[in-house]
């Protein structure tokens, strides 16, 4: 069984330029999560999607961000006119919803913006 | 204002001994509390979930605690080995976050198991 899988593991991105971080979730999952990590720092939530929903966007900067989790394909966090202040690592999770609490990660994509 | 507190950033500990971690939060209505284990550049492992209205839960050498009266959690790892050094994070979902799946962690307690 596959877990969670992200890609790119690595990326860099120049001051400007768009950053798309690809997140497949555990087969049979249906409920996405996106948080980053600054370096010193904790785990921090950004967003909550279902298939073709965003649930809970709360922790979302409110410019640049975006995500998706469409029909058909992964879920896409996409940063638009990366700063400096965006290099992080960012990890999706994952979990099957129902009554199911439990969310399982994925090894993350580490952005580095110079 | 909410916050999740760990105990000391790194705990060193003997092989074979308990290792105990510490969970405190304030201004919560948890309705679980889970531990992950984290190792340098991966991402967190699940670990255990434990439920407002459940006081203690097992897995193998690891056990948790629930204490919403303290506003604790104690995560036990008995028998320790070096394999099980990491750092451990925990992370508290309540229900004021609205879907009750948004997970807010603590920074995390390194835990290093001399050999």
């Amino acid at each position: 069984n596959a877990g969670v899988m992200q890609n790119p593991r690595h990326l860099v991105r120049r001051r400007g330029q768009e950053a798309r971080l690809r997140c497949s979730p555990m087969k049979g999952h249906s409920h996405v999560y996106w948080y980053r990590q600054l370096p010193e720092e904790g785990l921090k939530f950004m967003v909550y999607l279902q298939k073709e929903n965003i649930i809970d966007e709360s922790g979302m900067p409110k410019e640049r961000f975006s995500a998706e989790f469409p029909k058909e394909g992964p879920s896409i966090l996409r940063i638009q006119q990366v700063v400096r202040g965006d290099s992080a690592a960012y990890f999706c999770a994952s979990s099957s919803g129902g009554l199911s609490y439990e969310q399982y990660f994925g090894p993350g994509t580490r952005l580095t913006v110079t | 204002s909410q916050k999740i507190e760990q105990n000391s950033e790194a705990l060193n500990i003997q092989e074979g001994k308990t290792a105990t971690l510490t969970c405190n939060y304030t201004n919560y209505s948890p309705a679980y509390l889970q531990w992950y284990r984290q190792d340098p550049g991966r991402g967190p492992v699940f670990l255990l979930l434990i439920r407002e209205n459940e006081k203690e839960k097992r897995k193998e050498r690891l056990k948790v605690t629930f204490d919403t009266t303290l506003k604790q959690s104690l995560f036990h790892i008995t028998a320790s080995q070096p394999a099980d050094s990491a750092t451990y994070l925990c992370a508290l979902a309540s229900i004021s976050s609205g879907s009750a799946r948004q997970l807010t962690f603590g920074s995390g307690t390194q835990l290093t198991v001399l050999p």
